[in-house]
């Protein structure tokens, strides 16, 4: 069973439009991280946040936030007025305390800012 | 500058061949990790390593290969046996469950 699930393969939106990447996760864990990464198309993941499963707090960087709801297993991920730089491919993964290092991915969502 | 290399960028091998990626950190990171990841998908574990001298088999390492004798390199052989061994493949280091950082990528196309 996928553990992370990115239901949205492609979003495209016109810059400055707001957009919600989608992702739900599934665990047992009681201790376990979430994380969201960036890739662009040169193809390096760039990491952009990390969250822990006791700190259910949302999260704001700049133009970028993060919605963390553990009654729907879902960390939902935010940009605020889209710029073209943002167009990329974003992916959510899960770590769970008890496998220690092993990332689970989705399988992304390739997003496409229109200028 | 601290970080993640992998080289070449780009591999072109023969079918029958086996060639190996090169991956190093200078993080001082325990954990290293190799993903496969074909056109429009996600990334798929091949192999991880927790210690130097020890590592383990992730859900596609059929056809793999790698070795972790120094801390600071996890290099990954693509053997023969890999039917479909052309995709981009990328090399990540972590410590404890923090997050993984990510090398460039080495993108290998067989000819």
């Amino acid at each position: 069973a996928q553990k992370v699930t990115q239901a949205q393969t492609e979003i495209s939106v016109v810059e400055k439009e707001d957009v919600t990447l989608d992702c739900v996760y599934e665990t047992r864990d009681t201790t376990y991280y979430l994380f969201w990464y960036k890739q662009p198309p040169s193809g390096e993941l760039v990491f952009l946040i990390r969250r822990n499963s006791f700190d259910e707090q949302n999260e704001i960087s700049g133009r970028y936030s993060w919605n963390f709801q553990k009654s729907t297993s879902s960390f939902n991920f935010t940009i605020t007025a889209s710029q073209v730089v943002d167009s990329a491919v974003y992916f959510c993964a899960l770590s769970e305390a008890r496998t220690g290092n092993q990332f689970y991915f989705g399988t992304g969502t390739s997003l496409t800012v229109i200028p | 500058d601290g970080g993640i290399t992998q080289s070449p960028k780009y591999l072109f091998r023969k079918e029958g061949q086996n060639v190996t990626l090169s991956c190093e950190q200078n993080l001082n990171h325990d954990a290293m990790y190799w993903y496969r990841q074909d056109p429009g998908q996600g990334l798929r574990l091949i192999y991880y390593s927790q210690i130097v001298n020890d590592f383990q088999k992730g859900d596609i390492a059929e056809g793999y290969s790698v070795s972790r004798e120094k801390k600071e390199s996890f290099p990954l052989t693509v053997t023969s046996a890999q039917k479909n061994p052309t995709a981009f493949y990328l090399c990540a280091s972590s410590m404890g469950v923090n997050e993984q950082f990510f090398g460039p990528g080495t993108r290998l196309t067989v000819l």
